[in-house]
């Protein structure tokens, strides 16, 4: 089994909202990534964590958090957003890192 | 950074038709992944490769470590309209240290003509 879940599938919010994204692999995988995506463009790394600490920040703005509650779940929480954050975001896990990355389905966030 | 330079950008090809298409890169990569994306869903890993000169199948698919280790090919024999999609090739690049992330090829669209 090589599923990665996210939820929700589509999120509308607003500029004052806070909502959060969740992520969860039952793989038994140590590494788990945030990213995000625009239109025809490649994934855009934003958080790597691995064994459950936080190993890379991209330079995100910090009206994004991201959470690591444990080896299964990966939360990223969302507070005054601006219409340009909005994108598909994406959410893999590895084995550890460096190895093969697998995809979920990815949440179409639209910040209004 | 280590960049990926993916070709063709686009390509539209009838239905039965093979296609092609590669990276290269001015570095060496240990790892070659190739993913293909459907429009609103996340990357699917499709192949990779670990081994220099390493040739892997997957169904009617079949990609290849260039022997030199800065490139890598994926070939789509008899194409179907399902392989409509975005291909993107990557490879795991050292960031600061002991961290890993992943570089991407900026994707090649595929459209397939019934």
């Amino acid at each position: 089994d090589t599923e990665v879940t996210q939820t929700p599938k589509h999120l509308v919010m607003g500029m004052t909202n806070k909502k959060s994204l969740k992520c969860e692999q039952h793989m038994g995988h140590r590494a788990m990534y945030w990213y995000k995506q625009k239109a025809k463009k490649p994934p855009e790394l934003m958080f790597v964590y691995s064994y459950e600490k936080l190993s890379i920040n991209e330079s995100v703005p910090s009206r994004f958090s991201p959470e690591c509650p444990n080896s299964s779940l990966l939360n990223l929480h969302l507070h005054a957003l601006q219409p340009e954050d909005s994108a598909l975001y994406l959410c893999a896990s590895s084995h550890t890192k460096g190895d093969e990355q697998y995809f979920g389905p990815g949440t179409r966030l639209t910040v209004t | 950074g280590q960049q990926l330079n993916q070709s063709p950008q686009s390509m539209f090809i009838q239905e039965g038709e093979d296609v092609s298409m590669n990276c290269t890169s001015s570095s060496i990569f240990n790892t070659w992944l190739w993913y293909k994306q459907d429009p609103g869903e996340g990357p699917v890993l499709l192949i990779a490769l670990y081994k220099a000169g390493e040739l892997t199948s997957n169904g009617r698919l079949t990609a290849q470590f260039g022997i030199t280790r800065k490139d890598s090919f994926l070939n789509i024999s008899a194409s179907i309209p399902s392989d409509v999609g975005i291909y993107f090739c990557a490879g795991p690049t050292v960031s600061g240290g002991s961290n890993y992330k992943l570089t991407f090829g900026k994707g090649t669209l595929l459209t397939v003509n019934p």
